[in-house]
């Protein structure tokens, strides 16, 4: 156990819709990173927040954005979703910028 | 920018066999270095970093690899599989001109452990 958690494990949804996957990291981390994980692009880095800020960005969709809250915790919005856009969403998270990064379990998205 | 290089996608080894999987990385200074694993159905588990300092890194689960700079590599080794030990291994280096430390992976490289 990583510490990091994600909600929901799994989710199922139409295309077209919009829907919402959350990670809480490890107590104390600030860092709090997204990743994508399907078959066709592998593992991907989407995006990263340090203490509530954008840090830094990969390859992430328009359609998608994220946000890290007050109390460290983020949210990962995905919107107009697509077929392609099926795939495990992985968060991790790091005590600080340059730290080793501790993933959570990931959400597994189908959009039907 | 920065690469990551599995070129093996799948290896299959005998339990008890040594084990060698291959990592070249591209990346204009020293960078972080990470090997992950991952379970059927699981996420990412740290099994070694390398950032500085000795070459020969020891990890989790009997696990270590090495960081050799002239060939750009960081390849993962286990002197005896486990059958416990299939699963899918993927390389990952850190440290981009941003100052970030977002992950780039490789393609990973799924092993098989036959009895």
């Amino acid at each position: 156990d990583s510490g990091v958690t994600q909600t929901p494990k799994h989710l199922i949804t139409a295309t077209g819709q919009r829907v919402t996957l959350r990670c809480s990291p490890r107590s104390g981390d600030l860092s709090v990173y997204w990743y994508q994980q399907s078959l066709d692009q592998g593992l991907q880095f989407l995006i990263q927040y340090y203490n509530g800020e954008e840090r830094a960005k990969g390859n992430i969709l328009e359609r998608f954005s994220a946000q890290q809250f007050p109390d460290l915790h983020s949210e990962l919005n995905l919107s107009s979703l697509e077929l392609g856009d099926s795939a495990l969403y992985f968060c991790a998270s790091s005590a600080r910028q340059t730290e080793t990064q501790y993933f959570g379990p990931g959400t597994r998205l189908l959009v039907l | 920018a920065q690469s990551v290089t599995q070129p093996d996608i799948h290896i299959t080894v005998s339990e008890g066999a040594s084990l060698e999987l291959r990592c070249n990385y591209s990346y204009g200074a020293t960078p972080y270095l990470f090997w992950y694993v991952q379970s059927p159905g699981q996420g990412l588990q740290l099994l070694l970093k390398y950032f500085s300092g000795d070459t020969l890194v020891q990890g989790i689960k009997g696990f270590e690899a090495e960081f050799k700079r002239s060939q750009s590599s960081f390849n993962l080794r286990k002197p005896s599989v486990h059958w416990s030990d299939a699963a899918e291994y993927f390389c990952a280096v850190g440290l981009d001109q941003t100052g970030a430390n977002n992950l780039f992976f490789g393609t990973g490289t799924r092993l098989t452990v036959i009895p």
